[in-house]
């Protein structure tokens, strides 16, 4: 069963139109939950930390929220630009030990002018 | 300042033939890292290091060897290369910061590698 799951895989929306991205997690212990962005044939880009439950993130157009079970990224009106597949990370609290990334599949989004 | 370089950024293998891929960055971070990433599947980590001399195992480590003499290399290791290794590889590195030395990762440019 996987540990971070995305949804959905892809996403078409017209430049302008707002939508969600999801990321639901199942760890036990959660120190802290990661966007990132990547764009085709390079790495992925930091977008947002966040750490607890009823935190928020913003830059330009994106926002990041965090529940006990999930986040979303939404996108408002967004532009061709934001085209790219958004990967939602997590990290585990052993006991105080910090545990590694493990990362979801991703959210391809595509936005039409 | 270039951040994280990987080299090169495509290769083709035969199975069996060895590599070495290279990592190098420049921003002085402590913690490097290696993952790969396959259709369908999230990044997977394959080896670590918190500093110099010092490496660990990720999720995936069978058939990859790692060592780290210096704080700017990372050099991951192929040793008989197979084609379940075929895939796109990711150099990462990071700081530490409140105690947490992955909070944020840089990563390359990635190595898109082809084992026949």
């Amino acid at each position: 069963e996987d540990q971070v799951t995305q949804s959905p895989e892809a996403l078409r929306l017209q430049e302008g139109e707002s939508s969600s991205l999801n990321c639901s997690y199942t760890v036990s212990g959660l120190r802290g939950l990661f966007w990132y962005r990547q764009d085709p044939g390079k790495g992925p880009e930091f977008l947002f930390t966040l750490y607890s439950a009823g935190e928020e993130k913003e830059k330009e157009r994106l926002k990041a929220t965090l529940t006990k079970k999930e986040s979303f990224l939404h996108i408002t009106a967004p532009k061709p630009e934001d085209s790219a597949t958004y990967l939602c990370a997590v990290q585990e609290n052993y006991g105080g030990s910090q545990g590694n990334l493990i990362f979801g599949k991703g959210t391809k989004l595509s936005v039409k002018p | 300042n270039a951040g994280v370089t990987q080299t090169p950024k495509f290769q083709v293998l035969k199975t069996g033939q060895s590599m070495t891929l290279q990592c190098a960055q420049d921003m002085n971070h402590e913690y490097m890292s290696w993952y790969r990433q396959d259709p369908g599947m999230g990044l997977r980590l394959i080896h670590y290091s918190v500093g110099a001399g010092i490496t660990d195992q990720g999720e995936v480590p069978n058939g990859y060897n790692v060592s780290r003499s210096t704080t700017e290399d990372f050099p991951l290791r192929l040793l008989s290369a197979a084609p379940s290794q075929t895939s796109v590889y990711f150099c990462a590195s990071s700081y530490s910061s409140a105690g947490a030395w992955n909070e944020k990762l840089f990563f390359g440019s990635g190595t898109q590698l082809s084992v026949l």
